[in-house]
Order: C-alpha cells, then sequence, then structure tokens
C-alpha cells in the first residue's frame, strides 16, 4: 500500500524558535498533501490543502504567515511553524493523495511541544 | 469549515457485542469516507461511499450512506478488542478538502 512518511516524529523547541516538519509520500507521486493537527482525544482538524507547485490553500483562522507550507515536488511537503509558542503544541499529521485515488494516506504525525 | 458531527463521543461495550456509530451534517455530501484511528496511531481509510442509500461491508463492518446524503453510520457486529480506537467519518463539502467527523472513541472490554 501506499506508504507516507512524516519528519521528525517528535520535537521538543524554545518559544520564538521555527520548525520544519516533512510528509513523503515514499512509492508514490502525490498530487495533493493536506496538513491537519490534532489535539489529545479529539478530532483532526484540516489546516491546509497543498497542490504540487502551487500555493497552499489554508482553513479560516489558520495563520498563513504562521504556518508555512511548501509543496516543492510530488514526493515532499513541508510545514514550517515560526515563531513557535507554547499554545502551537499539538499533534501534527500530513496526509497524501495521488490524483486517480480517492484515499488519503496518512503519515505518523509529529509531536511538537514549544516551552 | 464544514461542521459533521458524529455520536456518540465515547462508547464502551462488552466483546461480542454490536456497536454503531452515527454521523450526521447539516449539508448535503458528495461522499463520504470512514477511518480508524487506534490509540497513539493516526488515521487508516476505512472505505468510501458516494451513492444514496447506499450500503458497504467489510467483514463485520456495515456502512451506510443515508438517502439524503446528509448521514451515514458504520455498525459492526460482535466486537473484538482489536476494533478498540476511534472512528472517523470524514466529508468533503468542496473540492479536495476533507472535514472530520469529531469521532467515536470504542472501547471494547474483554
Amino acid at each position: 500500500g501506499a506508504v507516507v512518511s512524516q519528519h521528525p516524529s517528535w520535537v521538543i523547541c524554545k518559544s520564538g524558535t521555527s520548525v520544519k516538519i516533512e510528509c513523503r509520500s515514499l512509492d508514490f507521486q502525490a498530487t495533493t498533501m493536506f496538513w491537519y493537527r490534532q489535539f489529545p482525544k479529539q478530532s483532526l482538524m484540516l489546516m491546509a490543502t497543498s497542490n504540487e507547485g502551487s500555493k497552499a490553500t489554508y482553513e479560516q483562522g489558520v495563520e498563513k504567515d504562521k504556518f508555512l507550507i511548501n509543496h516543492a515536488s510530488l514526493t515532499l511537503s513541508t510545514l514550517t511553524v515560526t515563531s513557535a509558542h507554547p499554545e502551537d503544541s499539538s499533534f501534527y499529521i500530513c496526509s497524501a493523495r495521488f490524483a486517480s485515488s480517492y484515499e488519503q494516506y496518512f503519515g505518523p504525525g509529529t509531536r511538537l511541544t514549544v516551552t | 469549515g464544514q461542521q459533521v458531527m458524529q455520536i456518540p463521543q465515547y462508547q464502551h461495550v462488552q466483546e461480542g457485542e454490536d456497536f454503531t456509530t452515527y454521523c450526521n451534517s447539516s449539508t448535503t455530501l458528495s461522499n463520504i469516507q470512514w477511518y480508524k484511528q487506534r490509540p497513539g496511531g493516526h488515521p487508516v481509510f476505512l472505505i468510501q461511499l458516494v451513492k444514496s442509500g447506499e450500503v458497504k461491508k467489510q467483514k463485520r463492518l456495515t456502512f451506510q450512506f443515508g438517502e439524503a446524503k446528509k448521514n451515514s453510520s458504520l455498525h459492526i457486529t460482535a466486537t473484538q478488542t482489536t476494533d478498540v480506537g476511534t472512528y472517523f467519518c470524514a466529508a468533503p463539502p468542496t473540492g479536495n478538502q476533507f472535514y472530520f467527523g469529531t469521532g467515536t472513541s470504542l472501547t471494547v472490554i474483554p
């Protein structure tokens, strides 16, 4: 089956610093990637949708200057949390789909803790 | 974004009992997907329903899409401990985006 990886799996950073999270489709070309945020025991909140080679589409309430998304190739999308604050601490999950599929393949997630 | 509500939020069942989770939308959906997330894991795709009134089965799991395409259900017959996890429905009101339901957390007591 299609495999999506995320790196790092967890990260601890200091308030004010930036953190980059990578999402890779390992065995398929992902035309669309999604970034979600999940708080403990809660649902996944869609943050943004990115298509390869174009700007990401952000959901209402998500600051695009704070959560920078780059989908530079068909196998890689990155999410950079800029000037992180403790309230940004969360579980960030990406998913990917290829053009002929409606199924989303999820990465294992990245646990971000901002101190 | 889209509001997709699920009930119940939590469900504890004795192993062998049946389980059902319901997903409701205020708007008509083009299709609906179901995912399962094990504790500590990531969501895994289960199925997609597209047609009004559609019913699909996967072993002990039965998925239904309402006639009005505003609701859906997932029914598990004779639950097993491997069924533990949170079940989410997800719906795309427009375009590519999928909005996840609030989820139902299933605990199976051996």
